[in-house]
């Protein structure tokens, strides 16, 4: 079964500090895609991330950054220096490569992580 | 610009009352979705277009049907709608299945209510 876990429903943090926001996910694929969503207030889904299973290299952009470790199936997201702007909910979502007339393009997402950032 | 437009962006209607969500990407982009959103549930696919004429159920079609006659437009087509489909629904689209180095490219999302 494809799973996304986001363990932390709510983060409250007070701008200028550094929040990570955590995501395990399962899969038995061994070819698999991982993403990031931004869904301000105003209810858009602003992507911000997609990384394949076979590249394992941390990612930085600007005030982000992602954590990706196969060995533990985590795919971690950092904001340093957090601002207000940064207060949205947070999608971590997994897309398998079944292979063949099995892939889908199927998003299968965590249930988010509400981030506070307060001045 | 390059976007998914969604339209309307609110809508209230009746129950039975047949409805249409278009969804238009102007990006040439092959493969289209859709996703509904609701509290507790999350994000889940509805239907799905690997490219023109070429469609097929996700994890909730029922209530739903869709066409994709032209690259561009993914209209969702609620033929009697029913109150279980009120819902936030997101429009996607991407240059490929996969999700391409962009990711996939969502709409505005349409806030549907069905009284």
């Amino acid at each position: 079964a494809q799973k996304v876990t986001q363990a932390q429903t709510e983060i409250s943090v007070v701008e200028k500090e550094d929040v990570t926001l955590d995501c395990v996910y399962e899969t038995r694929d061994t070819t698999y895609y991982l993403f990031w969503y931004k869904q301000p207030p105003s209810g858009e889904l602003v992507f911000l991330i997609r990384r394949n299973s076979f590249d394992e290299q941390n990612e930085i952009s600007g005030r982000y950054s992602w954590n990706f470790q196969k060995s533990t199936s985590s795919f971690n997201f950092t904001i340093t220096a957090s601002q207000v702007v940064d207060s949205a909910v947070y999608f971590c979502a997994l897309l398998s490569a079944a292979g063949g007339s099995g892939n889908t393009g199927k998003l299968i997402f965590g249930q988010g992580t509400t981030l506070q950032v307060k001045p | 610009e390059a976007q998914v437009t969604q339209n309307p962006r609110y809508l209230i209607t009746v129950t039975g009352k047949k409805l249409t969500v278009t969804c238009s990407q102007n990006m040439n982009h092959e493969y289209m979705s859709w996703y509904r959103q609701d509290p507790g549930l999350g994000l889940r696919q509805i239907y799905y277009s690997m490219n023109v004429e070429v469609t097929d159920k996700g994890d909730v079609p029922e209530g739903y049907k869709v066409s994709r006659k032209e690259k561009r437009n993914f209209p969702l087509i609620l033929e009697s709608p029913s109150p279980n489909q009120t819902s936030l629904y997101f429009c996607a689209s991407s240059l490929v299945w996969s999700g391409s180095g962009y990711g996939y490219t969502f709409g505005s999302g349409t806030r549907l209510t069905v009284v």
